[in-house]
């Protein structure tokens, strides 16, 4: 069964950048059908789409933020990570990795991680 | 605001139908597959229904999707109290060139 799991830190400063690490375990991040992505939910509101990767790294973002995204695949340890910079109060949210479904399915999630909160307060 | 247009709160009585729309447009829902997730309190979402329609396995067939032009509704029949979740419409977008979700409806359970 393939699960996914979220970590990093809980609190961030404003002004700097959040680091957030999924790891896939049950199953391989180079599966050829798959993209991986990163969505997130402020508290109380809805869900947010900030972008996914394919296992050679090829990525797409939403645009809102794409300045501010890096999304980086690492193979070898079966993981794949987020960066957001300048982050304000806005980003204050629970971030969730998931399994992208983009080759056959665009916009559709199959598995996700349980979500972490990650606060941005000085 | 959302791209996508959800009423904000639905609700019904146990073994009754009920429906949840999702309004968007030609670039999103005129053009692309839409999905639903049900996301249960203090839980991760859950992908319900995928292209308009489809079950993934374990889904029970009292959830139901359908898309027509730029709209699509979830339907479920025979509600239950553990229906009681918020459920997101998503779907693609060509002009953002990205995801794009609904805002969301509170199922309440009466």
């Amino acid at each position: 069964q393939l699960q996914l799991h979220e970590s990093g830190p809980g609190l961030v400063k404003p002004s700097q950048t959040l680091s957030l690490t999924c790891n896939v375990s049950g199953g391989s991040i180079t599966s050829s059908s798959y993209y991986w992505g990163w969505i997130r939910q402020p508290p109380g509101k809805g869900l947010q789409w900030i972008g996914s990767i394919y296992y050679s790294g090829i990525t797409y973002y939403n645009p809102s933020l794409e300045s501010r995204v890096t999304i980086s695949v690492d193979t070898a340890k079966n993981q794949f990570s987020l960066k957001l910079s300048s982050v304000t109060a806005a980003d204050t949210a629970v971030y969730f990795c998931a399994r992208d479904l983009i080759l056959t399915a665009p916009a559709a999630f199959d598995y996700w991680g349980q979500g972490t909160l990650v606060t941005v307060s000085s | 605001q959302s791209v996508l247009t959800q009423p904000p709160s639905a609700s019904g009585t146990p073994g009754q139908r009920v429906t949840v729309s999702c309004s968007g447009s030609r670039s999103n829902i005129g053009t692309n597959t839409v999905h639903w997730y049900q996301q249960l309190p203090g839980t991760a979402p859950k992908l319900l229904i995928y292209i308009n329609s489809q079950r993934p396995s374990g889904v029970p067939d009292r959830f139901s999707g359908s898309k027509s032009g730029t709209s699509a509704s979830l339907a479920i029949s025979g509600l239950q109290s553990e229906d009681e979740a918020d459920y997101y419409c998503a779907a693609w977008d060509d002009s953002l060139n990205g995801v794009v979700f609904g805002g969301g409806t509170k199922l309440t359970v009466l």
